[in-house]
């Protein structure tokens, strides 16, 4: 079945740093890849998402690319807030016949001032 | 449009007594799926439902644990017998189920047993 593989935190930064969280999918064909963000407190909500290979996905400052040649779809943000301190899910793409997100433990995200 | 509606936010009760949580996917959406988190973890899937059937209960525990998507009225989360390795909190998230959609989250119950 489709998986993803993500990098594991904590990924603790200053403000103003460049964040990459890493990202790898297995995927029969190509089908859409989500990022989720899960904020202190909160449900998890669509951070981005990217519905074929190529496509870039962005929100809020945050961008990643669906790279079909290297089966990446890595979240990425120039300069990051406090406020962007949250859990980040990587999804992977449902597979077989029932439409199941599943998540993994998520990366977490830690921003200082 | 409403989002993905979950009462109650916070649920505290006494090892043996039943809990009830619920769940009311946004409009439109007939696909509904109930999580576990532990603090540290990620989200744990436990069920699958769409109105009146239950499509995959792989994730939930045999025993105790029920689910229900009626024809009207909210998903219901049943624990029954709570013990305290129960607390922890939970998430329903609906979707309209087709390819390419995203799944939408409720704020979750918190529930502590005490």
């Amino acid at each position: 079945g489709n998986s993803v593989t993500q990098m594991e935190g904590p990924v603790t930064l200053s403000e103003e740093a460049f964040l990459t969280i890493n990202c790898t999918y297995t995927a029969t064909g190509y089908p859409s890849l989500f990022w989720y963000v899960q904020y202190p407190g909160e449900g998890l909500q669509l951070l981005l998402k990217a519905t074929k290979a190529d496509d870039k996905g962005s929100n809020k400052g945050f961008e990643a690319t669906y790279r079909k040649e290297t089966t990446s779809f890595h979240l990425e943000k120039g300069s990051v807030q406090v406020s962007d301190s949250a859990v980040y899910f990587c999804a992977p793409p449902p597979s077989g016949g029932s439409y199941i997100p599943t998540f993994g433990r998520g990366t977490s995200l830690i921003v200082h001032p | 449009n409403a989002g993905v509606m979950q009462n109650p936010r916070h649920l505290v009760r006494r090892r043996g007594q039943e809990a009830r949580l619920r769940c009311s996917p946004m409009k439109g959406h007939s696909h509904v799926y109930w999580y576990r988190q532990l603090p540290e973890e990620g989200l744990k899937f436990m069920v699958y439902l769409q109105k009146e059937n239950i499509i995959d209960e792989s994730g939930m525990p045999k025993e105790r644990f029920s689910a229900e998507f009626p024809k009207e009225g909210p998903s219901i989360l049943r624990i029954q017998q709570v013990v305290r390795g129960d607390s922890a909190a939970y998430f329903c998230a609906s979707s309209p189920g087709r390819d390419g959609t995203e799944a939408f989250f409720g704020q979750g119950t918190r529930l502590t047993v005490v």
